[in-house]
């Protein structure tokens, strides 16, 4: 079955205590995105990847780290979670960059508490 | 970068009812406006999209009309179905940045 998966799904954790969160598809898609998603602001885009080792801002990076060392994988980091990245996180992948006019498919998304 | 502005943020219809969505975008420079549900505790799912190259497009009782010049797009359910109810986001997208709106709680009563 084509699919996101992202693990863990719900995760509580404290101030500073470093974490990732994984994100991987098996659509052989070339792009891959982080959103976090808060009432009222819907979706904000965080990194974004085209492919293999290139990774890219989106319009809410600050705190947040990615690597692509495989093009099925995407994690996001956190280094040093504060209790202003508690949201709610999808990742999404589509073939093509999201220039490329393509369907963006999303994870289950992972609801993150920072206390 | 590309600001995306979505009106209403709810909506209340009756079943039957016709539900518009209105969304602004302030790069000219964008050519691809997809919209996506995500119904209670479930992920984003595209439901229809359209081209800067295309003014409307439909899908059975969705449709979504784009005016350029104005630059705002907008999303159009007939008939509506309480299986509508949901929150409707749009987008647009202007190389790889992709901006979504706020979102528009959609409700129809039965």
């Amino acid at each position: 079955e084509a699919q996101v998966t992202q693990n863990p799904r719900y995760l509580i954790t404290v101030t500073g205590k470093k974490l990732t969160v994984t994100c991987s598809q098996n659509m052989n898609h070339e792009y891959m995105s982080w959103y976090r998603q808060d009432p009222g602001l819907g979706l904000r885009q965080i990194y974004y990847s085209m492919n293999v080792e290139v990774t890219d801002k989106g319009d809410v990076p600050e705190g947040y780290k990615v690597s692509r060392k495989e093009k099925r994988n995407f994690p996001l980091i956190l280094e040093s979670p504060s209790p202003n990245q508690t949201s709610l996180y999808f990742c999404a992948s589509s073939l093509y960059p999201a220039g490329g006019i393509n369907e963006q498919f999303f994870g289950p998304g992972t609801r993150l508490t920072v206390l | 970068g590309e600001n995306v502005e979505q009106h209403p943020s709810t909506l209340s219809v009756q079943e039957g009812d016709s539900a518009v969505i209105k969304c602004t975008y302030s790069d000219s420079a964008s050519n691809y406006f997809p919209w996506y549900k995500q119904e209670l505790g479930k992920r984003p799912q595209l439901i229809i999209d359209i081209r800067s190259n295309v003014g409307e497009k439909k899908d059975q009782r969705i449709a979504v009309t784009l005016n350029k010049t104005a630059k705002h797009f907008s999303l159009h359910i007939t008939e509506t179905q309480p299986e509508d109810s949901a929150v409707y986001f749009c987008a647009a997208i202007y190389n790889n940045d992709m901006r979504f709106g706020a979102g528009t709680r959609l409700t129809v009563k039965p």
